[in-house]
């Protein structure tokens, strides 16, 4: 399989817990983005990589979030100290952008996370 | 002001209806237009790219319409495989990627 891969697939943890996502981009792609996603409301942006770099960091995000993707390929996202306003579908996507050539996004299946 | 805006719906429709959605987008130096698909509780799927000349596929017909900022999406001949939620996504500054909420449609017999 060579689409975008996201783990775990689903996660419940107690509030105030750690917690880490994992997605693996389609190979080729430089671009590496991860959104949330609530019921009834669209992908919300999160951040986005280009190769190893942050590009961005929506302003909504809280300091108990961080990404990575130390080597351009893989990416983690971390929360820390979960809150139960962090129950969400947490979705990653990549995409392949060169010059005036940009590729569409392709999702991974997510990471739902449930905060009990 | 959000970047993009669709009607959430939902829009109901009987089967073989045509159905038309429109979304608004802000940002004029936006390059790129794409309608997702989602179903519930699965990630977004890529329906179709929108092109300045609009393009079709099948039933599925996309239209851009870059002095007025929007982008539309018509179904023709509804199928009750369309239920599902229909994204407008365009992107802004660095390509970023920006999504609308959805609009959900449900095919009804």
């Amino acid at each position: 399989d060579t689409g975008v891969s996201q783990n775990p697939r689903h996660k419940i943890t107690k509030r105030g817990q750690n917690v880490t996502f994992r997605c693996d981009p389609i190979s080729e792609h430089n671009r590496l983005y991860w959104y949330r996603q609530t019921l009834g409301q669209g992908p919300e942006f999160l951040t986005y990589f280009q190769n190893e770099a942050q590009l961005e960091k929506s302003r909504l995000l809280s300091d108990r979030f961080s990404a990575e993707r130390p080597k351009g390929s893989f990416s983690t996202l971390e929360i820390q100290r979960t809150e139960q306003g962090d129950s969400a579908m947490y979705l990653c996507a990549s995409s392949l952008a060169l010059d005036r050539v940009h590729t569409e996004a392709f999702f991974g299946q997510g990471t739902r996370l449930t905060v009990v | 002001r959000k970047e993009v805006e669709q009607d959430p719906g939902p829009f109901n429709v009987p089967e073989g209806a045509t159905v038309a959605f429109n979304c608004t987008y802000s940002n004029s130096a936006s390059q790129s237009f794409f309608w997702y698909r989602q179903d519930c509780r699965k990630e977004p799927k890529l329906l179709m790219s929108v092109y300045s000349s609009g393009n079709e596929d099948g039933r599925f017909t996309a239209q851009l319409n870059r002095a007025s900022q929007y982008i539309s999406l018509l179904i023709r001949d509804s199928k009750l495989s369309d239920s599902a939620t229909y994204l407008c996504v365009v992107t802004g500054n660095f390509n970023k990627f920006y999504f609308g909420s959805g609009t959900k449609l449900n095919v009804k017999p």
